[in-house]
């Protein structure tokens, strides 16, 4: 089955900074990578996604680039502000059951 | 994300009993699932379905049972057989052709 490893497992940065987490994935076959951010106590939402004929996508401040030969995708935060701090998951999925894989998380601290 | 609904949020389990998770979607969703969620930890699969009356264990299946009778409900009973049940439940869904798979609210679960 998919394997999906995330780093780093904590992040810390000041405010205005930027921040990228990384992620790499096992199966070949897998073509839909979401990433969720997740408050404490609260339920994961989605803030991007990438499929796997897209190399880049981006939205104001958060991007994601996917190299699907090596298998690994990442997010990037630019100009992180203290409300991005949370736990960030990635994923990845085959796409014909949606059924997703996660990563273990990356507890993004912003300082102001 | 309003469209998918679960109860209880708080749930206290005793040892040896079976306790129902209730899952209930509006969506017109096709697909659901079950992840459970450690303290610290990523998401696991435990059970999905992509239709009516048909499921498929995930990764983290022993000791829970699901099912499917209608399109819109997908309780999950956590059995005594999970030794560790603990945990936060997360119930989610996709369209089946769609590109986002949101959560419901969760539930926490603790065995006293």
């Amino acid at each position: 089955g998919e394997n999906v490893e995330q780093h780093p497992s904590t992040l810390s940065v000041q405010e205005g900074d930027s921040a990228v987490i990384k992620c790499t994935y096992s199966d070949s076959a897998s073509n839909y990578f979401p990433w969720y951010k997740q408050e404490l106590g609260k339920r994961p939402q989605l803030i991007i996604d990438i499929r796997s004929n897209v190399g880049e996508k981006k939205d104001q401040r958060i991007a994601v680039t996917l190299n699907k030969t090596a298998k690994h995708f990442s997010l990037h935060i630019t100009e992180t502000q203290p409300e991005d701090s949370a736990v960030y998951f990635c994923a990845a999925s085959p796409g014909s059951n949606y059924k997703l894989t996660f990563g273990k998380g990356t507890l993004l601290t912003v300082n102001p | 994300d309003g469209g998918i609904t679960q109860s209880p949020k708080y749930l206290f389990r005793k040892e040896g009993q079976n306790v129902t998770l209730s899952c209930e979607q509006n969506l017109n969703h096709d697909a659901m699932y079950w992840y459970r969620q450690d303290p610290g930890q990523g998401l696991r699969l435990i059970y999905y379905s992509q239709i009516v009356n048909d499921f498929q264990k995930g990764d983290i299946a022993e000791g829970y049972s699901v099912s499917r009778e209608k399109k819109e409900s997908f309780p999950l009973t956590v059995t005594s057989a999970q030794k560790n049940p603990t945990a936060f439940y997360l119930c989610a869904s996709v369209q089946t052709g769609g590109n986002t798979i949101y959560f419901g609210e969760g539930s926490w679960l603790t065995v006293v």
